[in-house]
């Protein structure tokens, strides 16, 4: 069993602030990591997909980075909004065949 | 209208009864999967399937089977229920494009077995 870890497990935050969390993963036998957001009641969605060593992907206000040679990815959302509110999954894939083991989630709450 | 179908949403049973959990998808895709939900764990694989013919155990599949009656179509039975298999139960599907295929997942179908 693969040991993924999400730090931290959630998370406050006014509007406005920015904000960031860690996904820890094993160093060898990478593949791709993959980062999901998933609200309350709806389905998780892929946010981005890195698999080279010091990828950095964007989309809007949400962006992430991937360090393979110590196992670890950050995200990082900018001037966070109520509805960033969810809960954030990170997923190690090693296999090259899709075979995700994901972490247990930092859930994020933004006041407005 | 949802790629990826689960049904029921909701399904309250009692221990030691049979139930199935369904999925379905019109993305094409060749590859499904069924996981579920903890509190603080995130999701755990408990089948996968890669094509019709295909079926694989996953981390936790034990208490779990699974039929894979069509390319768009992924069944997950609880032959005997329990209240330890209360959980949120996701289906997923990919395709294999190559480097790191996303997985797309249903809308979840929460369970309590009482």
């Amino acid at each position: 069993i693969l040991n993924v870890e999400q730090s931290p497990q959630s998370l406050h935050v006014q509007e406005g602030d920015s904000t960031n969390f860690t996904c820890s993963f094993p160093s060898s036998n990478f593949y791709a990591l993959h980062w999901y957001r998933w609200e309350t009641a709806k389905s998780p969605e892929a946010l981005f997909v890195m698999t080279l060593n010091g990828d950095e992907k964007k989309k809007g206000r949400i962006s992430a980075t991937l360090n393979t040679k110590e196992g670890y990815s950050y995200l990082y959302i900018k001037g966070s909004q109520p509805e960033d509110s969810a809960t954030y999954l990170c997923a190690f894939d090693y296999n090259a065949g899709n075979m995700l083991t994901f972490g247990g989630g930092t859930r994020l709450m933004v006041k407005p | 209208d949802a790629d990826v179908t689960q049904t029921p949403r909701n399904r309250i049973t009692k221990t030691g009864k049979r139930i199935m959990l369904e999925c379905s998808q019109t993305k094409g895709h060749d590859r499904m999967y069924w996981y579920r939900q903890d509190p603080g764990l995130g999701l755990r694989l408990i089948y996968y399937s890669f094509d019709v013919k295909d079926i694989n155990k996953g981390e936790i599949s034990d208490g779990y089977s699974v039929s894979r009656q069509a390319q768009a179509k992924f069944s997950l039975s609880l032959e005997s229920a329990i209240p330890n298999q209360t959980a949120l139960y996701f289906c997923a599907t990919s395709d294999p494009t190559g480097v790191g295929e996303t997985q797309y997942f249903g809308p979840g179908t929460r369970l309590l077995v009482l």
